[in-house]
């Protein structure tokens, strides 16, 4: 029963570098979401797919982008990587029925030097 | 703007007791309001959840209790334990999207 899994669960980065965060769900489920968890702040959303071919910007997708490359898989990208966005990294998947709660992966902790 | 503000930012309470977390939001146009448990190195679980049209629901030492005319929405623990050791996130569902807007968190430790 894997859930939502995410890949890879640390990295560190250098300033500049480029990254991909890779997320999968096996409960074929419509929406998934990518989240940013830091101190104080709670989780803040920083994009969104209601289903495979459609995404959307969140609160904070500045610095970020995202491919829905099939019903299971939601990947985020950093292009160049920056300090500020060191965070835990979180992806989410719901079901379509409304009133259905979202399923987190386990996160990638991620440090950028 | 729609916000969920969660208090206190933590919590300590002794084993036996009962552990009360509190959100409050502004906007209206939310269905669902589901709380989730977060353990040290894991992501977020659904802990308990309940709909604007039912004021309270238990789910053994978990309630929610919810008020809608104050737009407010509780968690209480009943019988804490340390296992109960978490920080725990309120979070609303925005109506007609796929959205959910999260509080800001509350760190609790029960002491043995």
């Amino acid at each position: 029963n894997a859930g939502v899994t995410q890949t890879p669960k640390f990295q560190v980065l250098k300033t500049g570098q480029s990254m991909t965060l890779q997320c999968a769900q096996d409960m074929n489920h419509n929406s998934m979401y990518w989240y940013r968890q830091d101190p104080g702040m709670g989780l803040r959303l920083i994009y969104y797919s209601a289903s495979e071919g459609t995404t959307d910007k969140g609160e904070v997708p500045n610095g970020y982008n995202v491919s829905r490359l099939n019903k299971r898989e939601f990947s985020l990208r950093l292009e160049s990587a920056a300090p500020s966005q060191t965070s835990v990294y979180f992806c989410a998947s719901r079901g379509v029925i409304n009133n259905q709660p979202q399923h987190f992966g386990d996160g990638t902790r991620l440090s950028i030097l | 703007q729609q916000q969920v503000k969660q208090s206190p930012q933590s919590l300590i309470v002794q084993k036996g007791g009962i552990s009360i977390i509190n959100c409050a939001y502004e906007n209206t146009a939310f269905d669902y309001f589901p709380w989730y448990q977060q353990f040290p190195g894991k992501g977020p679980a659904l802990l308990i959840a309940i709909r604007p049209d039912v004021s309270e629901k238990k789910e053994g030492r978990f309630t929610i209790s919810f008020n809608k005319s104050a737009k407010q929405f509780s968690l209480h623990i009943m019988d804490s334990q340390p296992g109960d050791s978490a920080t725990y996130f309120c979070a609303a569902s925005v109506s007609g999207t796929y959205k959910y807007i999260f509080g800001t968190g509350t760190r609790l430790k029960v002491l043995a």
